[in-house]
């Protein structure tokens, strides 16, 4: 089964608008970590944010935050002020602390930032 | 502080040859993942270590891919004999705590 949703392939935004790029995940496991990745057309991964399952707070890196909603078992990334550097694919991650600790990567979603 | 370093960027081999790809983690790292990504998918996991021992190697085509992890620090991963669907970025990531840090990746071609 799937664990990690990612629902829109490809998103546009205006710069210096705020986006939003969802997030849903599937899991028994009661203590798992999120984690927002970057991969730019250069082909790197960069780490974006973590949100822990017990965190109380949402996560904020930056221009950065992670909307955690445990019930609904989402973990959207919201990027303000976007910017044209920003235009990449963005993949959402999920390590399961009991089961295997390895990350579990969703199919992505392709962001363009217009000028 | 330096990154996870891979080697080569980019392979080109014709089918049913061999290659390796070479990864050296982050000082400290003990858990080091081989990633195989699929144009247009997110990664997916071939085999994770911690240590020189094995945790995950679940979904690794066993019949022709290896990998080793010799005296915990640098792995290889090898492909022998390849086969056309095996073109992708290799991604080798390392971990310590929370987040895995990611290299450049390689580029196999396979034709």
């Amino acid at each position: 089964a799937q664990k990690i949703t990612q629902t829109q392939p490809g998103m546009f935004v205006q710069e210096k608008e705020a986006v939003t790029l969802d997030c849903t995940y599937d899991t028994s496991d009661p203590s798992y970590g999120l984690f927002w990745y970057k991969q730019p057309s250069s082909g790197e991964m960069i780490f974006l944010i973590y949100q822990g399952s017990y965190d109380q707070q949402n996560a904020t890196e930056g221009r950065y935050s992670l909307n955690f909603q445990k019930a609904r078992k989402s973990a959207n990334l919201v990027i303000s002020a976007s910017q044209l550097g920003d235009s990449a694919m963005y993949f959402c991650a999920m390590r399961e602390v009991n089961y295997g600790q390895n990350f579990v990567f969703g199919p992505g979603t392709r962001l363009s930032v217009l000028p | 502080e330096a990154g996870v370093a891979q080697s080569p960027r980019y392979k080109i081999i014709e089918k049913r040859q061999s290659v390796a790809f070479w990864c050296n983690p982050i000082s400290g790292h003990a858990t080091l993942y081989w990633y195989q990504q699929i144009l247009g998918q997110g990664p997916k996991l071939l085999i994770q270590f911690q240590n020189n021992g094995v945790v995950d190697d679940s979904q690794l085509p066993k019949d022709r891919f290896s990998a080793e992890r010799l005296k915990g620090v640098d792995s290889t991963l090898k492909i022998q004999p390849a086969k056309l669907e095996d073109s992708a970025v290799y991604l080798c990531a390392s971990s310590k705590g929370n987040e895995a840090f990611f290299g450049q990746g390689t580029r196999l071609t396979v034709v």
